[in-house]
């Protein structure tokens, strides 16, 4: 079945680039489907960071649209997130997930807690 | 944006209480509405989606309806496994997507 696994540092300085990678296994990228990532600051609701479509089309949430970069690598079947100028707001478990059809995400990668912190 | 408006924040129910969740959108967004289920430290589950729509292999006490603006999620018997933070999720074109505050689910 379609498995999503994030990694990355999990420690990042304010002001630096947070940057994860999650590795698809299961299904390859290319063959469609959106590919997404989720935040949820601790002990708070879930924020939709964007979504890369297969072929490379990016969609983001405005309000991040500034600071954040989304990309597809189909030969390591992976998708990537760079969050730019990070700051302690910026820290919760961030998932990767596969949105199907009316943009429903599923599955999730079990998740990665990054903290902004100096 | 659009907003969405889930209510109640918490609810403590016993073990074959019918449970309801609902969520109000600030715009109509058809039935392009999904429920999620997450338990402490785990990731979301896809339990509902396009409002109605059972995810394969989920228990069939769970359901989902309402088109437009107003969508109920419903538990016709909770369990204790089905403790757990529900979450609505809209799609309208990506505009952007939008999640509801969540509501936790407990047992009395």
């Amino acid at each position: 079945q379609v498995q999503l696994q994030e990694s990355g540092p999990g420690l990042v300085k304010p002001s630096e680039t947070l940057s994860l990678t999650c590795a698809v296994s299961g299904y390859s990228i290319s063959s469609g489907y959106y590919w997404g990532w989720i935040r949820q600051p601790p002990g708070k609701g879930l924020e939709w960071i964007g979504s890369i479509y297969h072929s490379g089309s990016t969609y983001y949430n405005p309000s991040l649209k500034s600071r954040v970069t989304i990309s597809v690598d189909t030969s390591k079947n992976q998708f990537s997130l760079k969050l730019s100028s990070v700051t302690a707001a910026d820290t919760a478990v961030y998932y990767c997930a596969r949105a199907k059809g009316s943009l429903q995400f599923d599955p999730w990668g079990q998740g990665t807690l990054v903290t902004v912190s100096s | 944006d659009i907003q969405m408006t889930q209510s109640p924040s918490s609810l403590s129910a016993s073990v074959g209480d019918r449970v309801t969740i609902t969520c109000q959108a600030s715009q109509d967004i058809s039935n392009y509405l999904n429920w999620y289920q997450q338990k402490p430290g785990k990731a979301p589950k896809l339990l509902i989606y396009d409002a109605s729509n059972l995810e394969t292999g989920v228990p069939s006490r769970f359901s989902g309806s309402g088109s437009g603006t107003d969508f109920t999620f419903t538990i016709s018997s909770l369990q204790p496994e089905d403790i757990a933070t529900y979450y609505c999720q809209q799609y309208d074109n990506l505009s952007p997507l939008t999640f509801g505050g969540g509501t936790k689910v407990e047992i009395k």
